[in-house]
């Protein structure tokens, strides 16, 4: 079944530091991708999304790039800010699925130290 | 910017006693899901609802759980006899097509 992959954390930076965090998929067809971002003690806020190949994804900063070819959507900032700190979703949206049902990686969280 | 609400934004419960969680949408939205996290884990998809009714459903939500659009704005979710790994923080989500979901800021549910 379609699936999401995302690398283990935590993840910490000192700040102004590059951020990358990984994320692969599994799924029929061509998935809408999305990243999500969860502060402390509140719910889950879009970040940013590509719903088709090399589409890439960008919104405070973040960015991220649909790879087909390695079925990837990894997530990106060039200098990392302390505010930064939250956990990071990785998730699909599958295409077969007429219910825009989404299914979401582990999250990563990441610590970023001034 | 258009919110989702939800409430309570913590609820407890003893085992066994039947919870609703009440959520509201972005008005103009047409599909409106729950999802669940278990502290530290995962976000896992309950529930899919359209057009007044299920649309999709995962294995979680079993026959203790059920849906509900009782008017034109609140969207509830109703677990009928609690147990204790129901323990979760537990979302809800309007989209009106393909942009990306609109969260509520979650209720934390505590059975004990």
């Amino acid at each position: 079944g379609d699936s999401v992959t995302q690398m283990e954390g935590p993840v910490t930076l000192s700040e102004e530091a590059f951020l990358t965090i990984n994320c692969t998929y599994t799924a029929t067809g061509y998935p809408s991708l999305f990243w999500y971002v969860q502060y402390p003690g509140e719910g889950l806020q879009l970040l940013l999304k590509a719903t088709k190949a090399d589409d890439k994804g960008s919104n405070k900063g973040f960015e991220a790039t649909y790879r087909k070819e390695t079925t990837s959507f990894h997530l990106e900032k060039g200098s990392v800010q302390v505010s930064d700190s939250a956990v990071y979703f990785c998730a699909l949206s599958p295409r077969t699925s007429g219910t825009y049902k989404y299914i979401f990686g582990t999250g990563t969280r990441l610590k970023v130290l001034a | 910017e258009p919110e989702v609400t939800q409430t309570p934004s913590h609820q407890v419960t003893q085992m066994g006693q039947e919870v609703i969680l009440r959520c509201v949408p972005i008005s103009n939205h047409l599909y409106f899901y729950w999802y669940r996290q278990i502290l530290g884990q995962k976000v896992e998809f309950l529930v899919s609802f359209y057009n007044n009714e299920i649309s999709e459903k995962s294995e979680i939500f079993d026959d203790q759980f059920s849906v509900e659009r009782p008017d034109g704005s609140n969207f509830t979710l109703k677990i009928r006899s609690t147990k204790l790994e129901d323990s979760a923080m537990y979302f809800c989500a309007s989209i009106q097509g393909a942009d990306g979901y609109t969260f509520g800021s979650g209720t934390r549910l505590t059975v004990v």
